[in-house]
């Protein structure tokens, strides 16, 4: 299937931003998701971004959409301990089923 | 409440056994899914269901088969089990199948083989 690749730690201090970075190469996706996995729990639903826009807000997130790059990112203000989690961009795979990314695990430290 | 539903959370079980895990929707959606999320923590898709038929099969192996009684649910039976099938099991479901269809998930079966 088509590749979604996203770099697998990082580190911030509680209260920072964080940037999570995605890149994919199914150029057809229309929906990028970002999921969140808490230690031991399912997936979450974060956000979704249509393909069309740039750029979506939604309180302490932001996802940024670079269609000619093939390039998401996701920015979490104001980072808290409980954002700790590991992060999974995905794209469409064919419309048909989710194509993840391995997942960053992101450690909030006080 | 819960909107995906799967059972057993945990299971334990011996080499070369037959299990089925269960997943249950009450979202009215009509399609459902199961990942496998391998110990390095990777998702990918193993099967879709929508209303009840088959749509995908990522090159699962046949001994892992699929059942869905209705639309509401979708079962995995795995026959044999090998070490290799230790893994998380999700399920997911969304409306309708396509590309624009927000998939929501179950909390994962973690299945261990001995």
């Amino acid at each position: 299937g088509e590749d979604v690749e996203q770099s697998l730690f990082l580190s911030v201090r509680e209260g920072d931003s964080s940037v999570i970075n995605c890149t994919y190469t199914d150029s057809s996706s229309t929906y990028l998701y970002w999921y969140k996995q808490e230690p031991g729990a399912g997936l979450q639903l974060l956000t979704y971004i249509f393909s069309n826009m740039d750029m979506k807000q939604d309180q302490r997130l932001t996802v940024l959409l670079n269609k000619k790059d093939k390039h998401l990112s996701l920015r979490i203000a104001d980072t808290q301990t409980g954002d700790s989690a590991i992060y999974f961009c995905a794209d469409s795979n064919s419309g048909y089923a989710l194509n993840f990314g391995k997942g960053t695990s992101l450690l909030v430290t006080p | 409440d819960t909107a995906v539903s799967q059972t057993p959370k945990y299971l334990v079980t011996q080499m070369g056994n037959d299990k089925s895990i269960k997943c249950e929707q009450n979202l009215g959606h009509d399609t459902m899914y199961w990942y496998k999320q391998d110990s390095k923590k990777f998702l990918k898709i193993m099967f879709s269901y929508n209303n009840k038929e088959l749509i995908i099969n990522e090159t699962v192996p046949n001994r892992f088969s699929p059942k869905s009684p209705d639309k509401a649910h979708l079962n995995l039976h795995i026959n044999s089990l090998e070490l290799g099938d230790s893994a998380v099991y999700f399920c997911a479901s969304s409306p309708n199948i396509g590309i624009t269809d927000t998939q929501y998930f179950g909390p994962g079966t973690r299945l261990t083989v001995l």
